[in-house]
């Protein structure tokens, strides 16, 4: 069964310093997609950010970077300058290229501290 | 992208009633899915609606406890029927942009706060 790990609940950063949130995945599929999203106290599910397998380059976008371990399956989400917009919770999903039913992680709560 | 109108935001709602939640998106989609997160959880999936068809629900979902309509391709609602306060959660409506070949992205309503008293 396909399942993904986000071991961390909560994670605090200083504003301005780099925070790491991590997120590992069991998958035997070789295509499949990988996402971070952010949940802030509004409920509003946004896209951080995506990565397709397929892509040995890590994606980035803006100050939110990944490193893509396929081996290892592994996706952590590198949050550079963190900003205090950035506080929400994120969560780690997966699907593969068939289906479009997401696997969600548990969620890690970010808290930014000014 | 689209953009996914979800009513209402909250309500608060006696036991043993039901609610009906609604989903309007701004574009045809064909694969609409409803989500569950309960209080500082993750989501879990209750059920995929596809237009012209009856809803696949997961495991541990019925139809008669969340009976779904899907309509049109812009359009669905979800029901919490004979609602207790354990159905008291944060409800989702989600789409997935299958307008280009390859994945996008889902898109996500603003969710529906239910609170059941």
């Amino acid at each position: 069964a396909q399942t993904v790990t986000q071991s961390q609940p909560e994670m605090s950063v200083q504003e301005a310093e780099t925070v790491t949130l991590s997120c590992t995945y069991d998958t035997s599929e070789s295509d499949y997609y990988l996402f971070w999203y952010k949940q802030p106290p509004s409920r509003q599910m946004i896209l951080v950010i995506r990565q397709e397998a397929y892509k040995q380059q890590n994606a980035t976008e803006n100050r939110f970077s990944v490193n893509f371990q396929k081996a290892a399956k592994s996706f952590s989400l590198k949050i550079s300058d963190s900003q205090l917009g950035d506080a929400a919770m994120y969560f780690c999903a997966y699907r593969t290229n068939s289906n479009y039913q997401l696997i969600w992680g548990a969620g890690t709560k970010l808290i930014i501290k000014p | 992208s689209a953009v996914i109108s979800q009513k209402p935001s909250r309500d608060i709602c006696q036991r043993g009633t039901s609610l009906t939640i609604q989903c309007q998106v701004d574009s045809q989609v064909t694969m609409m899915f409803w989500y569950r997160q309960q209080p500082g959880q993750s989501l879990t999936l209750i059920a995929t609606a596809n237009q012209g068809s009856e809803a696949t629900y997961e495991s541990g979902f019925v139809i008669d406890k969340f009976p779904i309509s899907r309509p049109n391709l812009t359009f669905s609602t979800l029901t919490v029927s004979n609602m207790s306060p354990e159905d008291s959660s944060i409800y989702l409506c989600s789409v997935e942009d299958q307008s280009v070949l390859v994945a996008t992205e889902a898109f996500f309503g603003q969710g529906t706060r239910l609170t059941v008293v």
